[in-house]
């Protein structure tokens, strides 16, 4: 049980588009789903927090506007990044929680590899 | 803000070895302590989570101890295997997730 899924697990695309990146809870319901990217050798550091039907809580440094978070159902967050480029090229994982807010447990997704040429 | 460290950045030890990696953390009023394992590439692996109340947890050839007062956990692995080789991160749990920046295992045959 507590499975998290993230689709595509690696995109490459061009400077100037968008990308969207999804992050499932295929047997548990995620009352808050949490986006962390990770350069290379270097920990993970959360971008974000979002409960399902409300706004996403963005840390501090990343930019809401750039980095949409959509978490419209129970089992489904979307990470879209907008105009890509190339320093946003980096591994995103997502991870689920069933126990809101305050974190005690978290699932976490495969991540996916975003490459921005 | 917490800050969590993780000591050695890079590890290798043959394999059958017993090994030990270190986490430190600024801010003992956490919830819980976790363990991960991260092959390249790739997402986490749960290993182990010690709640504050608990000073360790066993899972296989692993052990992972809490000591909150000194803001310390450390992960015991016994007869290490090249299987094991991967990143391993600790996070201190609050009110969110902070991760350390991982230490690089390396278990040679």
């Amino acid at each position: 049980g507590a499975v998290v899924s993230q689709h595509p697990s690696w995109v490459i695309c061009k400077s100037g588009t968008s990308v969207k990146i999804e992050c499932r809870s295929l047997d548990f319901q995620a009352t808050t789903m949490f986006w962390y990217r990770q350069f290379p050798k270097q920990s993970l550091m959360l971008m974000a927090t979002s409960n399902e039907g409300s706004k996403a809580t963005y840390e501090q440094g990343v930019e809401k506007d750039k980095f949409l978070i959509n978490h419209a159902s129970l089992t489904l967050s979307t990470l879209t990044v907008t105009s890509a480029h190339p320093e946003d090229s980096s591994f995103y994982i997502c991870s689920a929680s069933a126990a809101g807010p305050i974190i005690y447990e978290q699932y976490f997704g495969p991540g996916t590899r975003l490459t921005v040429t | 803000k917490q800050e969590v460290t993780q000591i050695p950045a890079a590890l290798s030890v043959p394999e059958g070895e017993n090994l030990v990696l270190n986490c430190s953390f600024t801010d003992s009023a956490i919830y819980n302590l976790q363990w991960f394992r991260q092959d390249p590439g790739k997402g986490l692996t749960s290993l182990l989570l010690i709640q504050s109340s608990q000073r360790e947890q066993t899972s296989g050839r692993l052990n992972a101890s809490l000591d909150k007062s000194s803001g310390r956990s450390t992960l015991y692995i016994a007869a290490s295997q090249p299987g094991d080789s991967a990143t391993y991160l600790c996070a201190a749990v609050e009110d969110d997730m902070r991760f350390g920046a991982g230490t690089r295992l390396t278990v040679k045959p």
